[in-house]
């Protein structure tokens, strides 16, 4: 099994700054068909979760232009450019490329 | 618009069964693979298991294989995840999610608790 680890686990941030959340994979999250298929998640207090980033680096329909992904292989990345209060919560990324699915420990988000 | 309902949780004793369902709407229900993922209370996500939009493809987690079965009914758009063999850890929100083209997580229900306890 791909094993998804998320650093750091939690992250006190102030408003109006910048965050970030690594997540390292076990092995090479490139498909057969050239896609890597890692996905980011939030998931805020009391909600269910809620897609930001799939496929890396590509937002989600709806998602604000301060959540941006990086990465490739093994080692991804991401970034928030300007903290907002409604940005709490626990952040978690997930790989789809092989069964079975496995998604990061989360990073709680939280503000100073 | 895209909704996904489930229903079906309960309190149950260790070594009993439930059946969940997710009801889909605002999409050809059909043409999407779904999965079930879960929440132990207070602890991160856990995926459980994937049924393709023809039932053709199904995979488990390793934890809960031989115990659950999903499952479809694409006439109805529903999905169902039998649970059988009920444990303690098994206790969670189960969540109903569509993966969408491109393999994405894109819609979520709001899930259902499933408590098991003596």
């Amino acid at each position: 099994d791909i094993v998804m680890t998320q650093t750091p686990l939690s992250s006190p941030v102030t408003l109006g700054q910048p965050a970030s959340i690594s997540c390292r994979s076990s092995q090479s999250l490139v498909h057969s068909d050239g896609n890597t298929y890692l996905s980011w998640l939030q998931q805020r207090p009391g909600q269910p979760p809620r897609l930001l980033i799939y496929k890396v680096s590509n937002r989600f329909s709806g998602v604000p232009d301060r959540f941006s992904g990086s990465g490739a292989g093994t080692e991804f990345t991401l970034k928030i450019s300007r903290v907002e209060a409604e940005d709490v919560g626990v952040y978690y990324c997930t790989q789809v490329t092989q069964f079975p699915r496995t998604f990061g420990q989360g990073t709680k988000l939280e503000i100073k | 618009e895209v909704q996904l309902v489930e229903s079906g949780g309960d309190l149950v004793q260790p070594g009993g069964s439930l059946r969940l369902s997710c009801a889909a709407s605002g999409f050809t229900f059909s043409n999407f693979g779904m999965n079930w993922v879960r929440q132990a209370p207070g602890k991160g996500l856990e995926w459980v298991s994937f049924i393709g939009s023809t039932s053709t493809a199904i995979y488990y987690a390793d934890s809960v294989r031989g115990r659950f079965t999903v499952s479809r009914d694409n006439a109805q758009n529903s999905l169902f995840l039998q649970i059988n063999s009920l444990r303690d850890d098994d206790t969670a929100v189960y969540y109903c999610v569509r993966l969408g083209g491109g393999r994405l997580d894109d819609y979520w229900g709001q899930g259902t608790l499933v408590t098991v306890s003596s």
